[in-house]
């Protein structure tokens, strides 16, 4: 069966650090991946997702992705982060088997400092 | 404004009776899910719905039930065979024409005591 892992469940950073979130699945075929945010208070919302074409992904509020198939990651990025990027973050992976399910990860929980 | 409706925000119930969650879209999406949201365990699937009239279990359906009368309404009864119920309920709804990104409620928190 399919699964996600996020591996940091819990990080702190300064503002302006730069940050990576990791995140491996475990099936190796066609697959199309999503990165949520969940901000204090706030409904998940989607930062970014990857189909299919170029391998980095760009989403919302700076953020970024990259999809290496022989890694089965697909990790986030951001260069320089605020504190208003504190939030827990999940990855998601369609299920491979063709239903409408999505499998996510156990989610980072990520606090920026001031 | 198109969304997804969760309600009550918070609800508390005795240990032993059945309570319904209420999720409501008016995106005219063809699938919703339920979810149930635990510290340090991620989303975990309940039940999903990919057309009127028709639903499948998750990964965790034991104690739950669901029901699809209406595309716009999905509501998920928590029975009292559920032996841990108290969590973060979240429901989720996506268009259904292929894979797309899911659209989420705001959640119901519910409370057994």
């Amino acid at each position: 069966a399919q699964s996600v892992s996020q591996h940091n469940h819990h990080v702190i950073l300064s503002e302006a650090a730069s940050l990576e979130l990791g995140c491996n699945y475990s099936y190796g075929g066609t697959v199309n991946l999503f990165w949520y945010v969940q901000y204090p208070g706030q409904h998940l919302q989607l930062l970014l997702k990857y189909f299919s074409g170029d391998p980095l992904v760009k989403g919302i509020k700076g953020f970024e992705a990259e999809f290496i198939k022989s890694k089965f990651s697909f990790n986030l990025r951001k260069p320089s982060v605020q504190w208003s990027d504190t939030a827990e973050y999940f990855c998601a992976v369609n299920d491979p088997s063709g239903t409408y399910k999505y499998i996510f990860g156990t989610g980072t929980r990520l606090k920026v400092l001031a | 404004d198109g969304g997804i409706t969760q309600s009550p925000k918070y609800l508390f119930r005795k240990e032993g009776q059945n309570v319904t969650l209420s999720c409501e879209q008016n995106l005219n999406h063809d699938a919703m899910y339920w979810y149930r949201q635990d510290p340090g365990q991620g989303l975990r699937l309940i039940y999903y719905s990919q057309i009127v009239n028709d639903f499948q279990k998750g990964d965790i359906a034991e104690g739950y039930s669901v029901s699809r009368e209406k595309k716009e309404s999905f509501p998920l009864t928590v029975t009292s065979a559920q032996k841990n119920p108290t969590a973060f309920y979240l429901c989720a709804s996506t268009p259904g024409q292929g894979f797309n990104e899911q659209y989420f409620g705001p959640g119901t928190r519910l409370t057994v005591t």
